[in-house]
């Protein structure tokens, strides 16, 4: 689906530097959710949105900011990035909660 | 929180076959159970979706079953092609005073032709 674009398809980086994922959406969805995805794991919700300025926390929020300064924007940042966030983050927004999920193509991220 | 586990991690069956995959969950507050298809380097698409207030639910090929007092659902698909080689995720959802949505860990499907 075209609706919802992720930013940058791949990254590579150190650890200790500062990270931003990029997710758009055009579809006025309220609702955005940031997910990793890693072997074993299947997909972990990180943080989600339910609307402008409003987020919380999911399963896995640590290390890990949100913003929603625009309805059709959430970025993702990792302030200080680890080893052991290295993974593949996909974005995700829905029109309510409870109600089906349409995600982006993901972002493979790589902390060396 | 809520923990849904899913079975079996891998799946092999013949061209024309049906396949099944299962997943349980323990919050008794989950009211949404969507099942979601992953191709190689793809996003996860969702095939198909159920509510608790319903007890099954199909879709040309694919069904999904809800048994709300075992707490468990399944998904069945019936002749099964090899473009239905991917993995699947089950998921269950509740919205309390925020959302709890929890992924299985995946059903890695192989039709063989």
């Amino acid at each position: 689906d075209a609706g919802i674009t992720q930013s940058p398809r791949y990254k590579i980086t150190e650890t200790g530097r500062q990270v931003t994922l990029m997710c758009h959406q055009t579809w006025s969805h309220s609702y955005m959710f940031w997910y990793r995805q890693d072997l074993g794991h299947g997909l972990r919700l990180i943080y989600y949105s339910a609307a402008a300025d409003i987020t919380d926390k999911g399963e896995v929020p640590d290390g890990y900011v949100v913003s929603r300064s625009k309805t059709e924007n959430f970025p993702l940042t990792l302030e200080s990035a680890t080893r052991s966030q290295t993974s593949v983050y996909f974005c995700a927004s829905s029109e309510a909660p409870g109600s089906a999920q349409h995600f982006g193509d993901g972002t493979r991220l790589s902390i060396l | 929180g809520e923990n849904v586990e899913q079975h079996p991690s891998t799946l092999s069956v013949q061209e024309g076959d049906s396949a099944v995959i299962k997943c349980t969950y323990s919050d008794s507050a989950s009211n949404y159970f969507p099942w979601y298809k992953q191709e190689l380097g793809k996003r996860p698409q969702l095939i198909i979706d159920i509510r608790s207030n319903v007890g099954e639910k199909k879709d040309q090929r694919i069904a999904v079953t809800l048994n709300k007092t075992a707490k468990h659902f399944s998904l069945h698909i019936t002749e099964t092609q090899p473009e239905d080689s991917a993995v699947y995720f089950c998921a269950a959802s509740q919205v309390r005073n925020k959302i709890d949505m929890r992924f299985g860990a995946g059903t890695r499907l192989t039709v063989q032709p």
